[in-house]
């Protein structure tokens, strides 16, 4: 089955700058990449997701890449701002199979 | 639209007690899916049901197991609890049959004592 790998655990930026998480998966069959975002004591709500047949996806701030041949896919988050402090979770799967989730990035933003 | 609504919020066991969670998903969404949350592990895969069939088991032992209503409401049972069976558990909803948006519920923290 599906094996996804996220690094890092932890990130700590200042406000303003730039944070970038890495997701690895097993599955060459995978084609759906979501992520999403779990604030303090909250559900987990899908913040941006992209599927094979597209290299980028961006939305605003954040922005996800997809490396097929190399089966792996970042996150990145620009002009971090405090609000953005939350535990990050990759995902993959195909269709007809569970979605797999990393272990999260827990991502701090100081002001 | 509601939510995904989960009940209870929160319990208390002891070990070797059985316990039930249930879970109502979003009006229309035919899929449900289950996962365990727990410091460091991340949403570890539980299952998944879409109209009573359960379409995908993750890695867990027999002690865990569920089922889905005609009403696509889920349940899921972990009988003879164990201390490292505390943890938050976590339903998602999901319109699509295959790939698609989970919408998660608030989740049920269970602690085993």
């Amino acid at each position: 089955g599906e094996n996804v790998e996220q690094h890092p655990s932890t990130l700590s930026v200042q406000e303003g700058d730039s944070a970038v998480i890495k997701c690895t998966y097993s599955d060459s069959a995978s084609n759906y990449f979501p992520w999403y975002k779990q604030e303090l004591g909250k559900r987990p709500q899908l913040i941006i997701d992209i599927r094979s047949n597209v290299g980028e996806k961006k939305d605003q701030r954040i922005a996800v890449t997809l490396n097929k041949t190399a089966k792996h896919f970042s996150l990145h988050i620009t002009e971090t701002q405090p609000e953005d402090s939350a535990v990050y979770f990759c995902a993959a799967n195909q269709a007809g199979t569970a979605l797999i989730f990393g272990k999260g990035t827990t991502l701090s933003v100081s002001s | 639209k509601a939510g995904v609504t989960q009940t209870p919020r929160y319990l208390i066991k002891t070990r070797g007690q059985q316990v039930t969670l249930s879970c109502s998903p979003i009006s229309g969404h035919r899929s449900v899916s289950w996962y365990q949350q727990t410091p460091g592990q991340g949403l570890q895969f539980l299952f998944e049901y879409f109209s009573e069939t359960q379409r995908n088991k993750g890695n867990f032992p027999g002690r865990f197991s569920g089922r889905q209503f005609s009403n696509s409401r889920s349940e899921m049972n972990v009988s003879t609890l164990e201390l490292g069976d505390s943890a938050l558990y976590l339903c998602a909803s999901s319109l699509y049959v295959d790939t698609g948006e989970l919408f998660f519920g608030e989740g049920s923290r269970l602690t085993v004592l």
